[in-house]
C-alpha cells in the first residue's frame, strides 16, 4: 500500500507571510496532484505535477515534484486570507489505475488577517 | 455546464439501516470513484468503477457496495450501517486514462 504522508497538519499565519506543506512518500508515483477544499465543498484540483524536478507555478504558489517523484511541495508566497483551506496532495501510482489516487492526510491552512 | 451531484448533502441514520447515496455526473466520464473523508486520514477510496458493469474494491470496502448500471449514476450503498461509518462521503469521476478527479460536494452522513 502506498502512503503519503503531508506536512505539517495545520498551519496557522498572518497574511503576507510564506509557507510551505511538504508531501513525503517512500513509494514513486506516476503523477502527483494538488487540490484545496473549502468547508463544505469537494476537492477542486490545483496542479497536476508528473516529472521528477518539475516546478509548476500557479500566481503565488509554487509546486514542485521531487527528482526521484517520491516527494512534492506546495510553497506559498505572500499568503493572503483567500488562501485559508485544506490542502490535499494525491499520488497516482500509474499503470492503468486511472483516477485512482492515494491521498496526504491534508493540512489546514489558515491565514489571519 | 457539466457537473457531478450528490444527493443527499447531509443525512442521519440509525445503526443497523440500509442506506444508499447516490452521486450523477454530466461528465460522460468512464471513471467514478467513492472516497470518505475523516480528520487525520484525509480521503480513502472505497469503490471505484472503469464503466459500466464494472465495480472494484478500494481501500475501505468492508460494509459498502456500488453498482454502475449506466454512465453517469454510481450510487454507494451501506449494507447495515455502523457508527464506524460516520463520515463525509465524496464521489468523483475522471475521463478515460486521465488521473485528475472531480469531485461532488459531498454527504455529511451520521449514523446514530
Amino acid at each position: 500500500t502506498q502512503l503519503l504522508e503531508q506536512s505539517p497538519q495545520f498551519l496557522s499565519i498572518q497574511e503576507g507571510e510564506n509557507l510551505t506543506v511538504y508531501c513525503n512518500s517512500s513509494s514513486v508515483f506516476s503523477s502527483l496532484q494538488w487540490y484545496r477544499q473549502e468547508p463544505g465543498e469537494g476537492p477542486v484540483l490545483l496542479v497536476t505535477v508528473v516529472t521528477g524536478g518539475e516546478v509548476k507555478k500557479l500566481k503565488r504558489l509554487t509546486f514542485q515534484f521531487g527528482d526521484a517523484r517520491k516527494d512534492s511541495s506546495l510553497h506559498i508566497t505572500a499568503a493572503q486570507t483567500g488562501d485559508t483551506g485544506l490542502y490535499l496532495c494525491a499520488g497516482f501510482a500509474g499503470g492503468t489505475s486511472y483516477g485512482k489516487l492515494t491521498f496526504g492526510q491534508g493540512t489546514i491552512l489558515t491565514v489571519h488577517p | 455546464d457539466a457537473e457531478i451531484t450528490q444527493s443527499p448533502r447531509h443525512k442521519i441514520t440509525e445503526t443497523g439501516r440500509q442506506v444508499t447515496l447516490a452521486c450523477h455526473q454530466t461528465w460522460n466520464h468512464n471513471n467514478m470513484f467513492w472516497y470518505r473523508q475523516d480528520l487525520g486520514h484525509g480521503l480513502r477510496l472505497i469503490h471505484y468503477s472503469y464503466g459500466v458493469q464494472d465495480t472494484n474494491k478500494g481501500e475501505v470496502s468492508d460494509g459498502y457496495s456500488v453498482s454502475r448500471s449506466n454512465t453517469e449514476d454510481l450510487p454507494l450503498t451501506l449494507e447495515s450501517a455502523a457508527s464506524s461509518q460516520t463520515s463525509v462521503y465524496f464521489c468523483a469521476s475522471s475521463e478515460y486514462r486521465v488521473s485528475e478527479a472531480f469531485f461532488g460536494q459531498g454527504t455529511r452522513l451520521t449514523v446514530v
